[in-house]
Order: structure tokens, then sequence, then C-alpha cells
């Protein structure tokens, strides 16, 4: 799997928009960028992933530059409760290698 | 509740003792995975199945721990032998092969004295 670097943490305030930066340079043609967020002392969830195009769901949009090299992911409205580790993940989808390798990811504060 | 269930929470055990970790992935998967993860880093990628295949091993993954998933269903993760340095939370986590998405269960952490 292609590495990512992501910033150790930022904060926002709540109700405004987090945008979290994630650098995946080396990433292959086949690899998806995928978002997983942490809250203390539970299992890592799912967010949204993408190839190409920009993605939004219920949590959140994720915006891919053209030439793939960085993305962000978007939290439109920050809560409270969206404070947590978030991890950037580039991955190939299906074959023999799909482990999502995990990074030390960004840490998010989110402030009243 | 039709998520990853994994047994127990919490355990804590003696140096030298060997500890059993049960995972029950949610049931349409065929995908398993088993992460470790230590106070102030990501997971690390212990080992994963294919239905009952087990298909690729970490090198973390000593001679002292060995996985099992008989059946394709459920799964356990044994250590045998356990030094304090095995003291982390171990993940599980199911999905289907062709799609992207991995399901956490909320792990169970061990403490070894």
């Amino acid at each position: 799997d292609a590495k990512t670097t992501q910033p150790t943490s930022m904060d926002c305030a709540e109700g405004r928009a987090a945008n979290l930066p994630c650098n995946h340079s080396t990433i292959s043609g086949n690899e998806y960028v995928y978002w997983y967020r942490q809250i203390h002392s539970q299992g890592p969830q799912y967010i949204i992933h993408g190839l190409k195009n920009n993605e939004t769901n219920g949590m959140a949009s994720l915006i891919i530059t053209e030439d793939r090299k960085s993305s962000t992911l978007i939290l439109p409205h920050a809560t409270l409760r969206d404070t947590a580790v978030y991890y950037c993940i580039v991955r190939a989808v299906g074959g023999a290698n799909s482990k999502l390798t995990f990074g030390k990811g960004i840490t998010l504060s989110v402030r009243p | 509740d039709t998520g990853v269930s994994q047994d127990p929470r919490h355990k804590i055990t003696k140096r030298g003792q060997n500890v059993t970790f049960r995972c029950d992935p949610i049931s349409e998967h065929n995908r398993l995975y088993w992460y470790r993860q230590t106070l102030g880093q990501g997971p690390e990628f212990l080992t994963y199945f294919q239905n009952e295949a087990q298909l690729e091993k970490s090198r973390l993954l000593s001679d002292r721990f060995s996985a099992e998933r008989p059946k394709g269903s459920f799964s356990t993760l044994e250590i045998q032998r356990t030094e304090q340095g095995d003291s982390a939370m171990y993940l599980c986590a199911s999905g289907n092969v062709n799609t992207g998405e991995l399901f956490f269960g909320e792990g169970s952490r061990l403490t070894v004295l």
C-alpha cells in the first residue's frame, strides 16, 4: 500500500467546517483513498472512500485532487462528537492484498 | 446488533498464561481481519482470512500467536505464554472481498501483568 502523510493534529470550532488534509503522492492507479476515524476506546469507523471523483455521504465529503496525489476530508459542521483520530489510507480493493495499513492519523479536536 | 462482536472486551492475565479472543464477524462478510493497537499508535495488521483460509500473516505474528477461522464464520486469536509486550487492544474487522469498507469491533483489551 502507498504511504500517506497527515499532520499530527488540528482543531476547529464547533459548527465550523473541519478540513483534514492528506498527501499520498505515490498512490497507484488502482488504489482508493479511504478515511476512517477512531473515537477514544472504540474500534475504527469507516467514513468515506473514493478513487478520483469527489464523494459525499451523510458523514463527510472527500475531495481528491486531479493528480490524485492529495485529498481533503471535509466535515461540514463539526460537533464535539467528531473529536477523534482520523486515518487516511490508500488501498487497492479486492485481490490478494486488501488489508488496511494505518498510520498514526490526525487528531482532530473540536472545541466548543 | 448485527455488527462485529468481540469477546472478552477486557482481559487481565499474568505473564506466561495463554489467552484466547473470539471475533464474530458480520454474517455475510467473507473476509476477517485481526489488528493490534498500542497506546498512541494506529492499528497494526496481524492477519486476515478469506472464508476459512488464512491468506496473510504479518511478521508481528510470532509463533506464540495463532489465529483460526473454522468453517469461515467466527475467528479466534490465541496468544500463548503471554509477555508484557503483548498488552494491547486486539481489534477484529470484517468485510467483503469486492468492497472497500471494513467494519471493526470494539476490540479486546489485553493487560499482561
